[in-house]
């Protein structure tokens, strides 16, 4: 069982919808990132963040670390958006540290 | 130039080949991380680097040898690989601190095919 789980693994809305997806881990954890990954590869860090809430433009990030549960909310969804969205958490706090990482949700969004 | 970049983008080698990649950040990190995406899999960690010094090895074959001469470059040295070593490899960094590590950012990746 991987220690990051991502639901949905896939979702197509259509354009404008309001987005959710939900990222559950099982370790204790320092930070929590979402990633964007378009195709060809290339990874966007979105979010970095260890409580409570952080938004930028259409995008919201939520942690709950006493559930272990972040969700990761589009508004006003649009093609562009679509991409693969991936949860990552590191568990210690200081030095470096990789990243342990879901397997992703893949969002289409159609005109 | 600016941010992580990544060469080649792109490479195709037989399984008796000895090739290299190339990780360069321009952001004055600290930190340099290896990852391995393979098809239908979560990203992998494989090795870590802090002030050039492995601190990670995550159970990765030996086929794998990273080098990290100065905090800008980070490679990976590739000899006898097998086809199921073909995938995604990523490189990041970050600035890290005694008590805290700031948001890894990835480069574009080395799509890795092993004939």
């Amino acid at each position: 069982k991987n220690e990051v789980e991502q639901s949905p693994q896939n979702l197509t809305a259509q354009e404008g919808e309001f987005i959710t997806i939900n990222c559950s881990y099982s370790v204790g954890i320092s930070a929590l990132h979402w990633l964007q990954q378009h195709p060809g590869g290339g990874i966007v860090s979105l979010f970095m963040l260890s409580s409570g809430k952080k938004k930028h433009g259409r995008l919201i990030a939520t942690i709950n670390i006493q559930e272990k549960h972040s969700s990761l909310h589009i508004t006003a969804s649009h093609p562009r958006d679509s991409a693969v969205y991936i949860c990552a958490v590191r568990s210690t706090g200081g030095g470096a540290d990789g990243l342990t990482f879901g397997k992703g949700t893949h969002l289409i969004i159609q005109p | 130039e600016t941010g992580v970049t990544q060469t080649p983008r792109h490479l195709v080698m037989g399984m008796t080949n000895k090739k290299s990649l190339k990780c360069e950040q321009h952001l004055g990190h600290n930190a340099m991380y290896w990852y391995k995406q393979s098809a239908k899999k979560p990203l992998e960690l494989m090795f870590v680097y802090s002030l050039e010094e492995r601190v990670e090895n995550n159970s990765v074959p030996s086929r794998f040898s990273p080098e990290c001469p100065n905090s800008s470059h980070l490679f990976l040295h590739l000899h006898t690989l097998q086809p199921e070593d073909s995938a995604l490899y990523l490189c990041a960094s970050s600035q890290v601190f005694r008590d805290y590590q700031e948001t890894q950012y990835f480069g574009p990746g080395t799509r890795l095919l092993v004939l």
